[in-house]
């Protein structure tokens, strides 16, 4: 398993524009997590994938965040028309199914947005 | 809704010494799972140590250890021999083991410092 890969790492835009994210989770496993985590604070739950589809959304997740899953294998998030409160860290992580490691949620090293 | 509580935002030890971090969470559940993960500045979040609610027995994991209190909801982290590596920043999160989504819910952290 080469981990859970996130790119881009950093990500500096203006307040407006468009940004998008991927997460690239260990393979076979099938279920997906996106969370934000803010300077000093623990992550916050955002979404959650079990292959393709969405199961759950947090009340965090505005109308301007969209998240995707196409063929159960890497996600985007995408965030539209970016507010500076949006700045944060993008944490994807991954675990898969019992007995396959699937007490362990794995995390990958997170995706910085800082909005100008 | 399950909560976690970090109540000490920093702490200290020095080198070679043992240190003892703190957790309490709230939860209705009878089965569950606590994690600890450490998160070094800048680099990926890793799981240290992992305690099944259903287990009386104490997690230990090399020169880590968790002292789980199941009615008193807590869940602490004790570090022996500290290293200069340890130095990170560290969170308690907790897991339901029923449901399809069983995401992580985290503490605010606790930021460990290692004196040489």
């Amino acid at each position: 398993d080469t981990g859970v890969s996130q790119n881009p790492r950093h990500k500096i835009t203006k307040r407006g524009q468009n940004v998008t994210f991927r997460c690239d989770p260990i393979s076979e496993h099938n279920r997906l997590y996106w969370y934000r985590q803010t300077l000093g604070q623990g992550p916050e739950f955002l979404t959650y994938f079990q292959n393709e589809a969405q199961l759950e959304k947090s009340r965090l997740l505005s109308d301007r965040f969209s998240a995707e899953r196409p063929k159960g294998s890497f996600s985007t998030l995408e965030i539209q028309r970016t507010e500076q409160g949006d700045s944060a860290m993008y944490l994807c992580a991954s675990r898969g199914e019992w007995g396959r490691g699937g007490n362990t949620i794995y995390f990958g090293e997170g995706s910085w947005l800082t909005v100008v | 809704a399950q909560t976690v509580t970090q109540s000490q935002p920093e702490m200290s030890v020095q080198e070679a010494e043992t240190v003892t971090l703190s957790c309490t969470y709230d939860t209705s559940e009878s089965d569950y799972y606590l994690f600890w993960y450490k998160q070094p500045p800048s680099r990926q979040m890793i799981l240290v140590i992992r305690q099944e609610a259903y287990k009386q027995q104490n997690a230990t994991e090399n020169r880590f250890s968790v002292n789980f209190q199941k009615a008193a909801k807590s869940f602490s982290l004790k570090i022996s021999d500290s290293q200069l590596g340890d130095a990170a920043m560290y969170f308690c999160a907790y897991r339901r083991t029923t449901g399809a989504n069983s995401k992580l819910t985290f503490g605010k952290g606790i930021t460990l410092s290692v004196r040489p």
